[in-house]
């Protein structure tokens, strides 16, 4: 079993409000990730969480606050975003994480975000 | 500067017309090249792996291979079904990181 689950499927927030978006593995992955995928772009990588720390933060904006609960679920705390990150969030699991070879991604469908 | 390119952009086939796409890469230190299908809407969905110039590897009407600058994904006879949006992945450098392509956008006609 490769899955990864997302909820919620689709959110629609104003710039004031506070939301988060989940994602769970059940797979004994070490390794989470955050993606964020514009219309016909390919996904950016936003954070990596490996053995339930922040390995990875590429320079995203504070609004966006990842958090690792355990090794199964990781979370996206969003706070006053704009209408430009309006996106598809994909979350996504890896046996081993950064730095390991031979370590495919698994994808979770993804949140579609849309900021009023 | 490490870079994949993916190549068409979009091409649309027949039903059963047989086709390649193409991910070439310039980077430092190829970990690994990796095939997704990605159907509107949806996450990523993981096709291949390959590893080392020469491996093949096959699912169903997909075929994928890879040599030391690119990979090739070779479609036979495909349906209509199979139309998504196809990305390549290479996990290269110091710290394996991923970088992906811009994706190939293919559309089968019955």
């Amino acid at each position: 079993d490769t899955e990864v689950t997302q909820t919620p499927k689709h959110l629609v927030m104003g710039m004031t409000n506070k939301k988060s978006l989940k994602c769970e593995q059940h797979m004994g992955h070490r390794a989470m990730y955050w993606y964020k995928q514009k219309a016909k772009k390919p996904p950016e990588l936003m954070f990596v969480y490996s053995y339930e720390k922040l390995s990875i933060n590429e320079s995203v904006p504070s609004r966006f606050s990842p958090e690792c609960p355990n090794s199964s679920l990781l979370n996206l705390h969003l706070h006053a975003l704009q209408p430009e990150d309006s996106a598809l969030y994909l979350c996504a699991s890896s046996q081993r994480g950064p730095g390991a070879v031979r370590d495919t991604q698994y994808f979770g469908p993804g949140t579609r975000l849309t900021v009023l | 500067e490490d870079q994949v390119t993916q190549s068409p952009e979009a091409l649309r086939l027949q039903e059963g017309e047989s086709s390649s796409l193409n991910c070439s890469y310039t980077v430092s230190g190829l970990r690994g090249l990796f095939w997704y299908r990605q159907d509107p809407g949806k996450g990523p969905e993981f096709l291949f792996t390959l590893y080392s110039a020469g491996e093949e590897k096959e699912k169903e009407r997909l075929k994928a291979t890879l040599t030391k600058k690119e990979s090739f994904l070779h479609i036979t006879a495909p349906k209509p079904e199979d139309s998504a949006t196809y990305l390549c992945a290479v996990q290269a450098g110091d710290f394996n990181k991923f970088y992906f392509g811009s994706g190939t956008k293919l559309n089968v006609k019955p």
